[in-house]
């Protein structure tokens, strides 16, 4: 178990550009979400995928956002047109949909944006 | 509409005290609570979590938590501080709705220690 990773670690862009990031979860894991996280604040969900399926979308996540997960691995959250508002970190997590197993998400180090 | 507070933003301690973080949480229905704990730049580490049965529960680095349903609460304790527990700490509530379960976090609480 090699836990949830994400990259880049770190990421600087200029408003306008377009960024994307990715989430590796944990192996066996079936679920996955995306929260953004602004400073001093706590996580805010953004989207949940059960295996490719993105089942949920706040509505923080606007249409310059889009999150996939292609054959149920790996995930990419792409933002375009950043802009300043856009800074935060990024956090991936995943769990395991089983009859009580199912509520525990292990998160990933995130991913820190910062739109210049 | 479900939501967490945690009323303390920040608090001091000295190495060797005891500690309560306060929690409190609205959702309808039985909650899920966890504890989680953030160091500076890192994610999310989970220290504990509530889902039925006894209402103390016990986490790892020796923090326990307990779940009192009347106050709509969920504490977060732990006997004796050390320096290395100086962190910034979430709780937060499993909506399970759509047959998973998405997290409402609080605020956090940032908790420095001193020698």
């Amino acid at each position: 178990d090699t836990g949830v990773s994400q990259d880049p670690r770190h990421k600087i862009t200029k408003r306008g550009q377009n960024v994307t990031f990715r989430c590796d979860p944990i192996s066996e894991h079936n679920r996955l979400y995306w929260y953004r996280q602004t400073l001093g604040q706590g996580p805010e969900f953004l989207t949940y995928f059960q295996n490719e399926a993105q089942l949920e979308k706040s509505r923080l996540l606007s249409d310059r956002f889009s999150a996939e997960r292609p054959k149920g691995s790996f995930s990419t959250l792409e933002i375009q047109r950043t802009e300043q508002g856009d800074s935060a970190m990024y956090l991936c997590a995943s769990s395991l949909a089983e009859a009580g197993r199912g509520y525990e998400q292990y998160f990933g180090p995130g991913t820190r944006l910062t739109v210049t | 509409a479900q939501s967490v507070t945690q009323p303390d933003i920040h608090i001091t301690v000295s190495e060797g005290a005891s500690l309560e973080l306060r929690c409190n949480y609205s959702y309808g229905a039985t909650p899920y609570l966890f504890w989680y704990v953030q160091s500076p730049g890192q994610g999310l580490q989970l220290l504990l979590k509530y889902f039925s049965g006894d209402t103390l529960v016990q986490g790892i680095k020796g923090f326990e938590a307990e779940f009192k349903r009347s106050q709509s609460s969920f504490n977060l304790r732990k006997p004796s501080v050390h320096w290395s527990d100086a962190a910034e700490y979430f709780c937060a509530v499993g909506t399970f709705s759509g047959g998973y379960n998405k997290l409402i976090f609080g605020a956090g609480t940032r908790l420095a220690v001193h020698p």
